[in-house]
């Protein structure tokens, strides 16, 4: 079973809304990622966690604010967006170390998030 | 730094017949991995095929394979007998040991026609 399942598959927020991201995998993977893609684009990598501790933020704006709560939840958390800001997003997971030359990330079916 | 250059923005073929996506790299490290994703319209990224730097032998799944040329460093997709199916963004990508970031290319469009 190689499924991540991301929540909600479509989300239109106002640019004063608060919402939440979720991403969730039962894998025992211990690497997850967040990503974010525009239309047409390859994905961009935002924030990496490693064993539930955030190593890496992609310069990403404070307007997101990741959460990992555990080892199978990945949350997006989205305050004062930008219309700049809809995009697909896409959450991964990898089984152990992200920095594996031979990690293979697999991606959830992604959030298309509309910021208005 | 590294690169993926995908050179071909869109491609058609005809089903049942083979297919070839090229993809070529550029790193400097010795040990990488490299991966090839589908993306169909629905959005999801599907793992497809993974080549280590170090094996000799070409990955192969299914009706997926890639044809890695190390001196060359291309690491291109072949997939044989297409289906309609097999419609859908597909993105070459590679990621050094040591970091975290899986490199993409711009991808290439592939159209499977009846």
């Amino acid at each position: 079973d190689t499924e991540v399942t991301q929540t909600p598959k479509h989300l239109v927020m106002g640019m004063t809304n608060k919402k939440s991201l979720k991403c969730e995998q039962h894998m025992g993977h211990r690497a997850m990622y967040w990503y974010k893609q525009k239309a047409k684009k390859p994905p961009e990598l935002m924030f990496v966690y490693s064993y539930e501790k955030l190593s890496i933020n992609e310069s990403v704006p404070s307007r997101f604010s990741p959460e990992c709560p555990n080892s199978s939840l990945l949350n997006l958390h989205l305050h004062a967006l930008q219309p700049e800001d809809s995009a697909l997003y896409l959450c991964a997971s990898s089984q152990q170390k992200p920095s594996g030359g031979n990690e293979k990330l697999f991606f959830g079916s992604g959030t298309q998030l509309s910021v208005l | 730094a590294q690169k993926i250059t995908q050179t071909q923005p869109g491609m058609f073929v005809q089903e049942k017949e083979a297919v070839t996506l090229d993809c070529t790299y550029d790193t400097s490290d010795q040990s990488y991995g490299l991966f090839w994703y589908k993306q169909p319209s629905s959005g999801e990224m599907i793992f497809l095929i993974y080549q280590g730097s170090y094996d000799e032998q070409n990955a192969t799944e299914g009706r997926y394979s890639l044809n890695f040329q190390k001196a060359r460093k291309s690491a291109n997709l072949v997939i044989s007998a297409s289906q309609l199916g097999d419609s859908a963004m597909y993105f070459c990508a590679m990621k050094p040991s040591g970091y975290s970031t899986l490199t993409f290319g711009k991808g290439t469009m592939l159209l499977v026609s009846p």
